[in-house]
Formats: structure tokens, sequence, C-alpha cells
């Protein structure tokens, strides 16, 4: 079975400095993985994904991650932080035998709250 | 383009009492998953549809729950009797076309 390992629950990071969110994955393939970012009160918008290729991948809002097939692991930058990134960023794998990893379900990590010192 | 809509957004109600969630896909997504949130458990997927067809309902609690996809643009998620650890916040998802998955602002849940 697959799972997401998140191993920090809080980090709090002063605006302006560099961001790096872990993630770790057990899959027995190359999986589909996922960040998704969730504000308060809302639903979970996708920042970047990986399916192949590139092991760099560029999202919005100026995060990237890296595919590290070796340690298993996708984890999420940012260079400078921004006072409104403060939200929860959940990493997420999906089944590499679906068509895009949007045609079945995913499994999640249980969430980095990511704080904002001023 | 509209997103995935849920309603209700709040439900308060007494255990016992049955539940009813409600979900509109984006239009031309095939796919719709059900996914509860809470503290301790995190996001668990309950059940996912393609083609209004249910695929994989292994992550239903338990027999109270029950999903249906009557046509391509609905979805509801019922839960009867509810009980108060049923407490938490629901989403909804689509995909299609091989992209990913599109999630709805959630139903707040709570069981007295």
């Amino acid at each position: 079975a697959q799972s997401v390992t998140q191993p920090d629950i809080h980090i709090t990071v002063s605006e302006g400095a560099s961001l790096e969110l872990r993630c770790n994955y057990s899959y027995g393939a190359t999986p589909y993985l996922f960040w998704y970012v969730q504000s308060p009160g809302q639903g979970l918008q996708l920042l970047l994904k990986y399916f192949s290729g590139d092991t760099l991948v560029q999202g919005i809002k100026g995060f990237e991650a890296e595919f590290k097939r070796s340690q298993s692991s996708f984890n999420l930058r940012k260079p400078s932080v921004h006072w409104s990134d403060a939200a929860e960023y959940f990493c997420a794998v999906g089944d590499s035998g679906s068509s895009g990893g949007g045609a079945d379900g995913l499994t999640f990590g249980k969430g980095t709250h990511l704080i904002i010192q001023p | 383009d509209a997103g995935v809509i849920q309603s209700p957004r709040h439900e308060v109600t007494e255990m016992g009492q049955e539940v009813t969630l409600r979900c509109k896909p984006i239009s031309g997504h095939n796919s719709l998953f059900w996914y509860r949130q809470t503290m301790m458990r995190g996001l668990e997927l309950l059940i996912y549809f393609n083609n209004n067809v249910p695929i994989d309902d292994s992550g239903m609690p338990e027999d109270r729950f029950s999903a249906k996809m009557p046509n391509a643009s609905f979805s509801t998620l019922k839960i009867q009797p509810s009980e108060p650890r049923d407490s938490a916040v629901y989403f909804c998802a689509s995909s299609g076309g091989g992209q990913p998955q599109h999630f709805g602002d959630g139903t707040r849940l709570s069981i007295l």
C-alpha cells in the first residue's frame, strides 16, 4: 500500500526566508506526486505535480519541488516566503497506473502547518 | 469556470439524524472523489467514481455511509444514522482528461 510521510507537523519561517517542506513516500513504482495547499476554511489548491520527466517541477506562487527517486522524496521549496504563504501544505501520491494521476484516489500525508513570522 | 461546488458549507445536526452532503463536479470531469478530513486521521479517501460508476468504496467507514452518483453532474454522500464521531470536513473532488483532482471548499459537519 502506498503511504506519504510529512515529518514536520509545524514549521515557522521568517518572511523573506527560504522554505523547504519535506515529503517522503512509499510506493512500488514511480508514483504521481502532488503538493496541495489549504488555507483556513478552504478546499485544497494544487501547487504542482510530478508525473514523469524533469525531476524539478515548477508550480504556482513561486513554489518548486524536486523528485528524488533514490530518497523516495518530493520536497517542496520556495526561495522567499510571503506572509500569505501561511497555510497547511499536503503532499499526496497517486497511482501511476491511472491516467494523469487523477482517475484514482490520492493518499495524503498528515500535512505541515506553515507559520510565517514578520 | 465554476469549480467543484459542495453544499451545504456547514451542517449541524443531532446524532441519529440523516445527513446528506451534495457535490457538483466540474463540467466535463468524469471522476469524482469523496474525502474526509479530521484532526486525528488527516485526509482519507472514502469512495470514488469513474463515469458515474463506483470504483473503490473501501474507505467508507461502515454501512451507515453511502454514496451515489446518479449522473455526471451530481453526487451525494449520505450518513444514516449520524454519530458524533462522523464530525469532520468532507471534501468532494473531481478530475478529467488526465488532469489532477480539483477540490471543493468542503462541508463542515458537526454531529451533536
